[in-house]
């Protein structure tokens, strides 16, 4: 089975804080994703990876960062956090070769006083 | 910048009842379309349709690509509570791998 693990299920942070939020799989997949998924708005794709030290801003990357030094672990960063950052951050990993299906994490649910 | 939308945003049934749920997309750069199912927790993935006409079936929820129309449904029979969820679509984008979703339907199935 596909496992994405991500590091926290719930975290209060204050303003302007400095926030990591860390996801890892276990299946060697090329493509990682973070999102964002707030009531009425879907999921909003913030950033995602094809391979190690690649990234590439997804709909929504304003005020966030990310990292991929190995294969497994796609880090998000928000260097100072908002209120209106509090949302639910999801992470998922996707193979490219040929079965398609995306797998995710447990999400984090981040409030930001 | 393809665009997925799903309708409705929300629908209430009996249990036993059988619902449609419907997503629309844009074709610019499409390559697959996906359907998830999610609770409490993570999206775990139902469906993927690349090809038009093909019906895919799981249990009592089947669905079905139409690529000249640019939409697909999501068909759930003999409704039962443990279907209440939010229905997400997406679009695989071709080439860049990856997924645009659409806002999702809250389904809620009364007994």
């Amino acid at each position: 089975d596909v496992k994405v693990t991500q590091s926290s299920r719930y975290l209060v942070k204050r303003t302007g804080e400095k926030v990591f939020l860390e996801c890892v799989q276990d299946m060697d997949h090329e493509n990682m994703f973070w999102y964002r998924q707030d009531p009425g708005l879907g999921l909003r794709l913030i950033y995602f990876s094809y391979d190690v030290k690649m990234k590439e801003k997804g709909d929504i990357p304003e005020g966030y960062s990310v990292s991929r030094e190995k294969k497994e672990r796609f880090s998000l960063i928000l260097e100072s956090a908002s209120t209106n950052q509090t949302s639910m951050y999801l992470c998922a990993s996707l193979t490219s070769g040929g079965n398609y299906e995306q797998y995710f994490g447990p999400g984090t649910r981040l409030t930001v006083t | 910048e393809d665009k997925v939308v799903q309708s409705p945003l929300s629908l209430v049934v009996h249990e036993g009842d059988t619902v449609t749920l419907n997503c629309s997309y844009e074709v610019t750069n499409f390559r697959s379309l996906l359907w998830y199912k999610q609770e409490k927790k993570a999206p775990t993935f139902l469906f993927m349709l690349t090809s038009s006409g093909i019906e895919k079936k799981s249990g009592r929820l089947s669905s079905i690509l139409d690529k000249k129309e640019l939409f697909s449904i999501l068909n759930i029979t003999a409704t039962q509570t443990g279907d209440s969820a939010v229905y997400l679509c997406a679009e695989l984008i071709q080439g860049a791998q990856k997924l645009v979703f659409g806002q999702g339907t809250r389904l809620t199935i009364n007994p």
